[in-house]
């Protein structure tokens, strides 16, 4: 069954750190992307960074990265020089891009980062 | 200006009325989705239109219903309102294009009493 598992309830991190987020997922899919999505507090969802299960680099967008080892099935988000505006919940998401796969996203249930001055 | 927007963006109703939720979108996407995200549940899937002609039923469809009325507008209603529907609803739009990201209105919360 296809799944996303994001362990970390809860994160602390100290301002100008880095800090790593967990996501594991699981599909017999070969063909599906990963993502990550932003929510800070006022409820909206921000998309940060995109990896497909073909790309054998790790995608990075600016202070994000994706460290992306299909081997383990593992997705983690690198957030480097931690800003307190990082501060929010992140969400692992895997969506299935193929007909076979209906193209369903599915989410994680979030984790929660707290950036400490 | 936001590419999606959602009205209303907080609504608070009775067991029983019946609600719409409305989304609009200027990305011109084909795609269009309502999730609903409930605390430590992530967002899941209500009803997902791939065009104007095109519904179908996310993994949590009952109690909902849907309109496509154009492809920038998809309407979610509830047909007759419980507490257990009392959440936040969030609209999406994606290109249909890998990898297909979903882009994802400012979200709607709903409390039913």
């Amino acid at each position: 069954a296809q799944k996303i598992t994001q362990t970390q309830p809860g994160m602390f991190v100290q301002e100008k750190e880095a800090v790593t987020l967990d996501c594991t997922y699981d599909t017999s899919d070969p063909s599906y992307g990963l993502f990550w999505y932003k929510q800070p507090s006022s409820g909206e969802m921000i998309f940060l960074i995109y990896q497909g299960s073909y790309d054998q680099q790790n995608a990075t967008e600016g202070r994000y990265s994706l460290n992306f080892q299909k081997a383990r099935k593992s997705a983690n988000l690198v957030i480097s020089a931690s800003q307190l505006g990082d501060s929010a919940m992140y969400f692992c998401a895997m969506r299935l891009l193929g007909w076979a796969g209906g193209f369903k996203t599915i989410f994680g249930a979030g984790t929660r980062l707290f950036v400490k001055a | 200006d936001a590419d999606v927007t959602q009205t209303p963006r907080n609504r608070i109703t009775k067991t029983g009325k019946r609600i719409m939720l409305e989304c609009s979108q200027t990305k011109g996407h084909d795609r269009m989705y309502w999730y609903r995200q409930d605390p430590g549940l992530g967002l899941r899937l209500i009803y997902y239109s791939f065009d104007v002609k095109d519904i179908n039923k996310g993994e949590i469809s009952d109690g909902y219903s849907v309109s496509r009325q154009a492809q920038a507008k998809f309407s979610l209603s509830l047909e007759s309102a419980i507490p257990n529907q009392t959440a936040l609803y969030f609209c999406a739009t994606s290109p249909g294009l890998a990898p297909d990201t979903q882009y994802f209105g400012p979200g709607t919360r709903l409390t039913v009493l």
